[in-house]
């Protein structure tokens, strides 16, 4: 298995709660991006890795939102005090060259 | 500030008939332009990157081209296994991508 994966895949949660989600890139890429795409809404981009730093935070929603990085490989974004209005997939992608390749995303629905 | 803007937002197609989708963009420094499959439930999948206008490039029935403001994914004869979502996005500057809003296609046998 080759391909960028997530975990869990459905992530159901109380609102007030905190959720983490996980992202496993491909082997040996150093970027990493995470997306979210809310129903009926594109692609909407969060945070960019370059090796375990973040360079741009800028599509971070507020500050309940955070991710982190370590050994250059897996990521976590981790959603503080969910609300409503957080429920989406949230997808992960690692890069090599200018292509982006994608995992299959999590689906968090916060009640 | 990268705009994506993509029409249809829905097309409906007989099986064998050619149709393209449209995706206009504005952005400072393309990097590259790029297209994606996304299915129901999955993530989106890898089709074209297209560099400089002019750049064409084809999959089976499937064929993007792009122009200064614009790129077209032309698709010749579908098949009912072609429906799907398909998603234009601009590169900027070190990779973060902008997404259109996509395009539903459906294929009807």
């Amino acid at each position: 298995g080759a391909g960028v994966s997530q975990s869990p895949s459905n992530k159901v949660t109380e609102k007030g709660k905190d959720v983490e989600l996980r992202c496993d890139p491909i082997s040996g890429h150093t970027a990493l991006y995470w997306y979210r795409q809310s129903l009926g809404q594109g692609l909407e981009f969060l945070i960019y890795f370059q090796g375990n730093s973040a360079p741009d935070k800028s599509g971070l929603p507020s500050d309940r939102f955070s991710a982190e990085r370590t050994g250059g490989s897996v990521s976590t974004l981790t959603i503080q005090r969910t609300q409503q209005e957080d429920s989406a997939v949230y997808l992960c992608a690692s890069m090599a060259g200018y292509e982006q390749f994608f995992g299959p995303g999590t689906r968090l629905t916060v009640l | 500030e990268d705009q994506v803007t993509q029409s249809p937002e829905a097309l409906r197609l007989q099986e064998g008939e050619s149709s393209s989708l449209n995706c206009s963009y504005t952005v400072s420094g393309l990097r590259g332009l790029f297209w994606y499959r996304q299915d129901p439930g999955k993530g989106p999948e890898f089709l074209f990157t297209l560099y400089s206008a002019g750049e064409e490039k084809e999959k089976e029935r499937l064929k993007a081209t792009l122009t200064k403001k614009e790129s077209f994914l032309h698709i010749t004869a579908p098949k009912p296994e072609d429906s799907a979502t398909y998603l234009c996005a601009v590169q900027a500057s070190y990779g973060k991508l902008t997404f259109g809003q996509g395009t539903i296609l459906t294929v009807h046998p």
